[in-house]
């Protein structure tokens, strides 16, 4: 079964530095998408990124990227010039192609500092 | 563009009262639609859901049900609520075919009491 970790509880980062938040996967399939999602305090997810596991350039939305590393099964945001509006809980999430069910890893608190 | 309306945003029930969420989708048709609940400080855990009207997989057996009577609608209920059934219940879905992306509404904060 596919599993998603993300090793870090919680991490801090000083407004306009720039942070990184892990996640990895474990999956024997070829064909995949992996998601980053922000939960603001409202608690409302927002997605922030999405990569597709055929592509190997790594996705990028303005200030947020990331760096898909396939064969490590590795999928890490980077958020650059941090602002206080980025303070949230972030999860991690992969499907296979072709199914319907989510995996989300446990998320990392990300509090930003001014 | 595409909406995910849930409500109530906020309901206090006591053990053993009925339940009954409703989440709908518009600007869509025939999504994927999915029910999540998410404990305090927690991640989520897929309850169910449903690939088309009727259609509904459930991924943890326990006193909730889901259905879906209508393309756009779905439904979490209970006939008996339980302490352990307080938290935030987030209903999204995901376009068919599409691109696997999932949007979510503004959840359900449901304490039991």
């Amino acid at each position: 079964a596919q599993t998603v970790t993300q090793s870090q509880p919680e991490m801090s980062v000083q407004e306009a530095e720039t942070v990184t938040l892990s996640c990895t996967y474990d999956t024997s399939e070829s064909d995949y998408y992996l998601f980053w999602y922000k939960q603001p305090p409202s608690r409302q997810m927002i997605l922030v990124i999405r990569q597709e596991a055929y592509k190997q350039q790594n996705a990028t939305e303005n200030r947020f990227s990331v760096n898909f590393q396939k064969a490590a099964k590795s999928f890490s945001l980077k958020i650059s010039d941090s602002q206080l509006g980025d303070a949230a809980m972030y999860f991690c999430a992969y499907i296979t192609s072709g199914t319907y069910k989510y995996i989300f890893g446990t998320g990392t608190r990300l509090k930003v500092l001014a | 563009s595409q909406t995910i309306h849930q409500w109530p945003a906020t309901l206090v029930q006591p053990v053993g009262s009925p339940l009954s969420l409703e989440c709908t989708v518009e600007g869509t048709s025939n999504p994927n639609l999915y029910w999540y609940r998410q404990a305090a400080g927690r991640g989520l855990q897929l309850l169910f859901y449903s690939v088309g009207i009727g259609q509904i997989s459930s991924e943890v057996p326990q006193n909730l049900s889901a259905s879906r009577p209508q393309d756009r609608q779905f439904i979490l209920s209970s006939k008996k609520l339980l302490l352990s059934d307080s938290g935030f219940y987030l209903c999204a879905w995901s376009e068919y075919p599409g691109n696997y992306e999932q949007y979510f509404g503004p959840g359900t904060r449901l304490t039991v009491t």
